[in-house]
């Protein structure tokens, strides 16, 4: 199975702050990443797909990149509405695997 | 719009089967597949398997390989998942989401979830 690790598995910050957050894989995955948001008590989002396309009614804000194993999803400038927990995944091989996590926390 | 609506949440006991129902609206249903993720309590999601709503061919995680059936009627749009010989760790809150594909797809629209609590 492929493994997806994120970091970090939480951090604090404020309203305007950029925030970063990486996504590796045990092996390449091409560009088949995809981002999804989730709010205390329901169901994740998706923000971002292969890798670094914006899905509908995303924020520009909301900004992946990269290819192979090391993806980052990147938030400009932190919203209120933007505190929540990120999930990375990978669809390139079955089964198909979430990284952990990264909750962000208002500092 | 695009509307997945699932059943609601459901307590069996240890060794009892769940089915939870998705049904969907707002496209067309066998242009598309639909996978299923569960997430226990405070835990991440974990992918169980894709069903493609044009054939009903199902693709399961080998986590879930001889517990789990999934399988899909055309005729209300709907999809159902089935899980057998049900554990106290498989409490979890379970979700489907539509995914056009299941190599290189993405979750698009997910229901809002489907609680389901193994307790004897």
């Amino acid at each position: 199975d492929i493994q997806m690790t994120q970091s970090p598995s939480s951090l604090s910050a404020s309203v305007g702050d950029r925030v970063t957050i990486s996504c590796r894989a045990s092996q390449t995955i091409r560009t088949f990443l995809n981002w999804y948001q989730q709010m205390p008590g329901k169901a994740p989002k998706l923000l971002i797909y292969t890798a670094s396309t914006l899905h509908s009614g995303v924020f520009s804000r909301f900004n992946g990149s990269g290819f192979g194993t090391d993806f980052t999803l990147t938030i400009s400038s932190l919203q209120p509405d933007d505190f929540a927990t990120y999930f990375c995944q990978q669809t390139y091989k079955t089964p198909l695997t979430f990284g952990g996590g990264t909750r962000i926390e208002i500092k | 719009q695009v509307q997945v609506v699932q059943s609601g949440s459901e307590v069996k006991e240890p060794g009892a089967s769940v089915t939870v129902s998705c049904k969907t609206s707002g496209y067309t249903f066998t242009a598309y597949g639909l996978s299923w993720v569960r997430q226990a309590p405070g835990q991440g999601l974990e992918w169980m398997g894709w069903i493609y709503g044009y054939d009903g061919s199902a693709h399961y995680a080998q986590n879930f390989q001889g517990r789990v059936t999934m399988t899909r009627d055309i005729s209300t749009d709907t999809a159902y998942m089935e899980l057998r010989s049900l554990r106290s760790d498989d409490t979890a809150v379970y979700y489907c989401a539509r995914q056009i594909s299941m190599i290189a797809g993405y979750m698009d629209v997910w229901g809002k979830g489907t609680t389901v609590t193994v307790s004897s």
